[in-house]
């Protein structure tokens, strides 16, 4: 079975600076794919990035940059000019792209980010 | 926009009470989903439901039913809620495709039991 492991529980930055999230995780496939969702207090869940682990191309969303290592089995997230808006649990997440993997998603426990002004 | 909305954002509950937790999508998605969010935990996925009247076990199945009569709805059920079932529930729906398409989440529900 897929782990994934985020051994940050908690980050904070200042605003207008840039913080890297850590992300591993574990598995035998060679094929899946990866996705930081973001919390914010008391609001829905949101898709931040996904990759393609068949891409060698990080994958980017404005400030939001992905460095993936597949040999490392590493999937950290860049936030660039933080903002107070970012301020959010962060969740990495997991998907086979195996048949019959159920569309399941394998979460890490999350990191509470913090944005200072 | 996707909405996904739950039926109560607080809820609390006595042990031995059946719970309905009530999940609806109004984007025609095939597949949707529960989870249980715990501090220190993430998410664990409860059950998942492939589309009408489908449904698969998750990780952590155990005190937990689940029902999808139609398709914008699915509905959690604790035949016997306990304790250890206080949590946050989030629902969550995805279009049937591409595997990267993304899960749109509802708000979740904080239940406590006691």
């Amino acid at each position: 079975a897929q782990t994934v492991t985020q051994s940050q529980p908690e980050m904070s930055v200042q605003e207008a600076e840039t913080v890297t999230l850590s992300c591993t995780y574990d598995t035998s496939e060679s094929d899946y794919y990866l996705f930081w969702y973001k919390q914010p207090p008391s609001r829905q869940m949101i898709l931040v990035i996904r990759q393609e682990a068949y891409k060698q191309q990080n994958a980017t969303e404005n400030r939001f940059s992905v460095n993936f290592q597949k040999a490392a089995k590493s999937f950290s997230l860049k936030i660039s000019d933080s903002q107070l808006g970012d301020a959010a649990m962060y969740f990495c997440a997991y998907r086979s792209a195996a048949r019959g993997s159920n569309y399941k998603l394998t979460f890490g426990k999350g990191t509470l980010l913090t944005v200072n002004p | 926009d996707v909405k996904v909305t739950q039926s109560s954002r607080y809820l609390v509950k006595r042990t031995g009470e059946k719970v309905f937790l009530e999940c609806v999508q109004d984007m025609d998605h095939e597949n949707m989903f529960w989870y249980r969010q715990d501090p220190g935990l993430g998410l664990r996925l409860i059950y998942f439901s492939y589309d009408v009247k489908m449904k698969e076990k998750g990780d952590i199945p155990e005190g937990y039913s689940v029902s999808r009569e139609k398709k914008e709805r699915f509905s959690l059920i604790l035949e016997s809620a306990s304790t250890n079932q206080t949590s946050m529930y989030l629902c969550a729906s995805r279009r049937l495709g591409h595997p990267t398409y993304e899960q749109y989440f509802g708000p979740g529900t904080r239940l406590t039991v006691t």
